[in-house]
């Protein structure tokens, strides 16, 4: 079975501050991992994955996220908040594998940006 | 430009009554995904299409049906909708290939039952 973990229920930041929101996997197997972000009554939106390769992944908006395989981590950072990030951020996994779709969610962290 | 579209975006129906709702894409992707999100939680996995071939997830209760009559369109149905049914309800779309996709999501359904 595979889970994500996302530690915190919300994130506050002040505008102009660098961010994390923290995310933690167990996969039986290699992971594929994902963030997405969801906006007040919208969809999500893709943010940025890790397959393989370099475990510093670049993404969306200004968004980056770093794989820590030891750790089983894949934490979203960006250098500098804006209010406009304020959202509900989701961290996801995949198992690697042929035929599997199935991807799990993290319960979700809310990010806030204050002015 | 619409991708992953979904109608209608808000679906009152009242307890027992059945209710289809809809997804189109125009993005030619041969995977589709349905969704349900409650409240504060996560999106769940109900279902998915991978061309035609659907594949249930083992806990999506039988009163959840889909069907996808071409490339384009897929349909969740509820049977008989219950008070605890009410929730987003998010579709989705992926390519497929040896690595994965991100998915596409909908901007989501939003059903309430009375």
């Amino acid at each position: 079975a595979q889970s994500v973990a996302q530690p915190e229920d919300q994130v506050n930041v002040a505008e102009g501050n660098p961010l994390t929101v923290k995310c933690t996997y167990s996969v039986s197997g290699n992971p594929y991992l994902f963030w997405y972000v969801q906006y007040p009554n919208r969809g999500l939106q893709f943010l940025l994955k890790y397959i393989t390769g370099d475990n510093l992944v670049k993404g969306s908006y200004g968004f980056e996220a770093e794989f820590n395989k030891s750790q089983t981590s894949f934490h979203l950072k960006k250098p500098s908040a804006l209010v406009s990030d304020s959202a509900l951020y989701f961290c996801a996994v995949r198992v690697a594998g042929a035929g599997s779709y199935q991807l799990t969610f993290g319960k979700g962290t809310k990010l806030s940006v204050i002015p | 430009d619409a991708m992953v579209i979904q109608n209608p975006r808000y679906q009152v129906t009242q307890f027992g009554k059945p209710v289809t709702l809809s997804c189109s894409q125009t993005l030619n992707h041969n995977v589709m995904y349905w969704y349900q999100q409650k409240s504060s939680q996560a999106p769940k996995l109900l279902f998915h299409y991978y061309d035609k071939d659907f594949n249930n997830e083992a806990d999506t209760p039988d009163n959840f049906q889909s069907r996808r009559p071409n490339t384009s369109f897929c349909f969740l149905d509820i049977r008989s909708p219950g008070l605890g049914d009410a929730a987003m309800y998010l579709c989705a779309t992926s390519r497929d290939g040896p690595l994965p996709y991100e998915q596409y999501f909908g901007p989501g359904t939003r059903l309430t039952v009375t």
